[in-house]
């Protein structure tokens, strides 16, 4: 068990209100990720943190921004929610392991079921 | 650029039947590989990794290698049960001097039903 919450775990909402979907860890991890799954597509990155205050954009960023203040919560804001950002949402953090920065696992939370309407 | 390739399911085998997913990838550098499962309602657990060409990654029953050569990394168990369904993801983690970000690059997923 890697610590790792989502809230909330289910939301509906409607096209054009702003929402935020948190991720909380409690074990001290440097990287964090957001990625969304959708059907036929697998598992996307959206936004990723290397640390309090540093993110960068991934494979699909477009209309979605995120924060991290703390190095325990990164927040996931869809600023004005469409019905294309239906998806589930997974926050994820980068375990420790030694060696080669590509070896190191990433370890999910629950997930957040968001429905736009 | 970096991409992994699965085959399409769903997959539907008998228990105690054998199993392969099948897993290709492309990528520059040493990327390491892995495979997560995702049971119903919930996230994606790791279920093996190889770093390295040649690596066995195991768990579980269930076995990969990292075979450079073809660039894959193929899913097996010997003796799939019930318990199996799921559906399993191959991902790679491209590796780059300077840094990496450390983000997964997942195939589609492949769902497995394992009926009694």
């Amino acid at each position: 068990d890697a610590g790792i919450t989502q809230s909330p775990r289910h939301k509906v909402t409607e096209t054009g209100t702003p929402v935020t979907l948190r991720c909380h860890q409690t074990e001290n991890h440097r990287y964090m990720y957001w990625y969304r799954q959708d059907p036929g597509h697998g598992l996307r990155l959206i936004h990723y943190s290397y640390g309090v205050k540093d993110t960068d954009k991934g494979e699909v960023s477009d209309g979605y921004s995120v924060s991290r203040s703390k190095t325990e919560d990164f927040l996931l804001t869809l600023e004005s929610a469409t019905s294309s950002q239906t998806s589930v949402y997974f926050c994820a953090i980068m375990g420790g392991s030694r060696g080669s920065p590509g070896a190191y696992e990433q370890y999910f939370g629950p997930g957040t079921r968001l429905t736009v309407t | 650029g970096n991409s992994v390739t699965q085959m399409e399911g769903p997959v539907t085998l008998s228990e105690e039947a054998f199993l392969t997913i099948n897993c290709t990838y492309t990528a520059t550098g040493y990327p390491s590989l892995f495979w997560y499962v995702q049971y119903p309602g919930e996230g994606l657990q790791l279920l093996l990794k190889a770093t390295k060409a040649d690596d066995k990654g195991s768990n579980k029953g269930f076995e990969a290698t990292y075979r450079k050569e073809t660039t894959s990394f193929h899913l097996e168990k010997g003796s799939v049960q019930v318990s199996d369904s799921a559906v399993y993801f191959c991902a790679l983690s491209p590796f780059s001097f300077g840094g990496s970000q450390g983000n997964l690059i997942f195939g589609k997923g492949t769902k497995l039903s394992v009926k009694p």
